[in-house]
């Protein structure tokens, strides 16, 4: 089966521009997270899905942030405008949780964004 | 609010010895679960052991085990005859009602 599908790995942008990084769960999973990892913060929750449905964005940092689900099978998380600290590896994951988060968390191989 | 803190940024560990990794957390919920994920230099993050918090019994893996103790909210990681492919970031996680939150990880380096 594909795991977490993550693109793009690697991305290199100019301060002010838009980042959208994409996201394919694994078929099946209800339940989706995006995550910012950085030296100094570790693994930083940024918002999650359950159903498509946000249900706690309280990670986002600021309103430059934004993040939709659309459908089952697809996410993205969008940075507009872009600035220097939002350098950082996203990583999405998913999984199949019911009441609790009792499960484990699919990783991608995470999207490594660098602003100039 | 929930939180997990791991105060060892980086461990070393000589091939073949032991080495426990620390962890402690904070949450109100009653019901809740922990786990350890490691992180290697792929980036790509792995399920190495989970704990239920209702049980008493701790968790063992193969060569991984933990050490939970709920009333100090301690929740450490032991590694036996550790080999060199253990080198990794290992993250603490706090699972519960809508958060499923990472400590900031501690980078464990196997010395031949």
């Amino acid at each position: 089966d594909a795991g977490v599908i993550q693109s793009p790995r690697h991305e290199v942008t100019e301060m002010g521009q838009e980042v959208t990084l994409r996201c394919k769960p694994i078929s099946g999973h209800n339940s989706l997270f995006w995550y910012r990892q950085t030296m100094m913060r570790g693994l930083e929750l940024l918002i999650y899905f359950n159903n498509n449905v946000p249900i706690d964005d309280s990670g986002m940092p600021e309103d430059r942030f934004s993040a939709k689900m659309p459908n089952a099978s697809f996410s993205t998380l969008k940075i507009q405008p872009s600035e220097p600290r939002d350098s950082a590896v996203y990583f999405c994951a998913s999984s199949l949780l019911g009441q609790g988060f009792t499960g484990e968390l699919f990783f991608g191989e995470g999207s490594r964004l660098t602003v100039l | 609010a929930q939180t997990v803190t791991q105060s060892q940024p980086e461990m070393s560990v000589q091939e073949a010895e032991t080495v426990t990794l620390s962890c402690t957390y904070d949450t109100s919920e009653s019901d809740y679960y922990l786990f350890w994920y490691k992180q290697p230099p792929s980036r790509q993050m792995i399920l190495v052991i989970r704990q239920e918090a209702y049980k008493q019994q701790n968790a063992t893996e193969n060569r991984f085990s933990v050490n939970f103790q709920k009333a100090a909210k301690s929740f450490s990681l032991k590694i036996s005859d550790s080999q060199l492919g253990d080198a990794a970031m290992y993250f603490c996680a706090l699972s519960g009602t809508y958060k499923y939150i990472f400590g900031t990880g501690t980078r464990l380096k196997v010395l031949a």
